[in-house]
């Protein structure tokens, strides 16, 4: 079983359309969840964090469902800037290496006029 | 300017040949990475350091040497390169301590190319 996985998609959804990201991670112990952004062609950017009581960063709402290890990313009213791949990743828990990130292989998304 | 550079931004080479992709941050950054990016694989970790002088293995080292010898540089050697090192390589610095400082913030990338 990957360690973090996520639908590819693409997603192809019209502007204004609300659209919902989901993710799954296998190890129990994982102690820090994001959603990073990566752009075609350029680096990965941090989208937001995700924390266990859930959060909302404008359009943008991340929940975190620890018992069944799946993590979501609902973004509202999309905007064609909203097109990009969308990066769930996780960091393990306590000790050697913790501080190391598992990407999973993103899920794209395009917003159409 | 300050931030995270990575240089050449692009590089063709060829098998068997040495190479080095340089990585430099103008943060203070205690920790660095580096990932490569390929289709069907996504970002995967190859090497990483917490401080000048200490490097680890991360998912893929094979076939890869790192340094440190200051904080704000940690480029990557590869040995003698293949054509299975094709690929997109990020670099990556974050300042450890939880909370929002465990963002990590990418270089632009180096594609490479091995013919």
């Amino acid at each position: 079983r990957k360690e973090v996985e996520q639908d590819p998609g693409p997603f192809n959804v019209p502007e204004g359309a609300t659209v919902a990201f989901n993710c799954t991670y296998s190890n129990s112990a994982s102690q820090s969840f994001f959603w990073y952004r990566q752009d075609c062609r350029k680096e990965p950017k941090l989208l937001m964090s995700v924390y266990s009581s859930g959060n909302e960063d404008g359009r943008f709402t991340a929940q975190l469902n620890r018992a069944s290890q799946y993590i979501s990313l609902l973004i509202r009213d999309s905007k064609l800037s909203d097109s990009a791949t969308y990066l769930c990743v996780v960091r393990a828990g306590s000790g050697a290496g913790s501080y190391q990130l598992t990407f999973g292989k993103g899920t794209k998304l395009s917003v159409i006029p | 300017d300050a931030g995270i550079t990575q240089s050449p931004r692009y590089k063709i080479t060829e098998t068997g040949r040495q190479v080095t992709l340089m990585c430099h941050q103008t943060w203070s950054h205690s920790y660095m990475f580096w990932y490569r990016q390929d289709l069907g694989h996504g970002l995967r970790l190859i090497y990483y350091s917490a401080a000048a002088d200490i490097t680890d293995k991360g998912e893929v080292p094979d076939g890869y040497v790192v340094s440190r010898s200051k904080t704000e540089n940690f480029p990557l050697t590869l040995e003698s390169a293949t054509r299975s090192q094709t690929s997109v390589y990020f670099c990556a610095s974050s300042e450890w301590g939880g909370g929002p400082s465990e963002t990590q913030y990418f270089g632009p990338g180096t594609r490479l190319l091995v013919l």
